[in-house]
């Protein structure tokens, strides 16, 4: 099956820096991917729609300035996020749309766990 | 709202069947999904079903769909100690590749 790859898997920082984590198709063409994140024993909340070459799409109620996405090929979106603080420590999740399934069924990466000291 | 709903736990014995219940929101959804989360790890897909099926099974996987009263259950048959894990049932909003998460079921299996 398809496989999506996420990195780092954990990531620990100083609180006000920023944060990168990466999310790549390994095997097919990811027209579009989706970032969620994640919070302990609760569910996935979707924050964003990534779409190769243009610009994502958030969710209500997230700071677009606050996490940045860039899907710049068909094979990578990247979530970075920016002055992080605490509050931002999570598991962040991307998922991926193989655009030959006609399922429209989501390949989701291992996740990353992001911890802000 | 968009809430899908799930039960917060389960708890069976080794062999046992277990039956995993999620009430989804939008009666138009074209796709439900089952999705198995074991410890510190993403998601994976079990198995789906389409809105006009009533049933699928899947080796031990048994999806059931009850589009009038919006409910979706999983029954996984002779339950093993691999199984235990959190579940989410998933709806896709039609004409999006959207998915609205229930809120997940945590599984434990006792041996």
């Amino acid at each position: 099956g398809a496989v999506v790859s996420q990195h780092p898997s954990w990531v620990i920082c100083k609180s006000g820096t920023s944060v990168k984590i990466e999310c790549r198709s390994l095997d097919f063409q990811a027209t579009t991917m989706f970032w969620y994140r994640q919070f302990p024993k609760q569910s996935l909340m979707l924050m964003a729609t990534s779409n190769e070459g243009s610009k994502a799409t958030y969710e209500q109620g997230v700071e677009k300035d606050k996490f940045l996405i860039n899907h710049a090929s068909l094979t990578l979106s990247t979530l970075t996020v920016t002055s992080a603080h605490p509050e931002d420590s999570s598991f962040y999740i991307c998922s991926a749309r193989d655009g030959g399934y006609n399922t429209g069924e989501l390949f989701f990466g291992e996740g990353s766990r992001l911890t802000v000291l | 709202g968009e809430d899908v709903e799930q039960s917060l736990f389960l708890s069976v014995r080794e062999g046992d069947s277990s039956v995993i219940n999620c009430t989804y929101t939008d009666s138009s959804s074209t796709y439900l999904y089952w999705y198995k989360q074991e410890p510190g790890a993403g998601l994976q897909l079990l198995t789906y079903i389409f809105s006009n099926m009533d049933m699928k099974q899947d080796q031990r996987l048994t999806v059931l769909l009850n589009k009038k009263d919006k409910h979706l259950s999983l029954r996984i048959a002779d339950t093993q100690t691999g199984d235990s894990a959190i579940y989410f049932c998933a709806e896709r909003y039609p004409g999006t590749y959207k998915y609205i998460f229930g809120t997940g079921t945590r599984l434990k299996v006792l041996a």
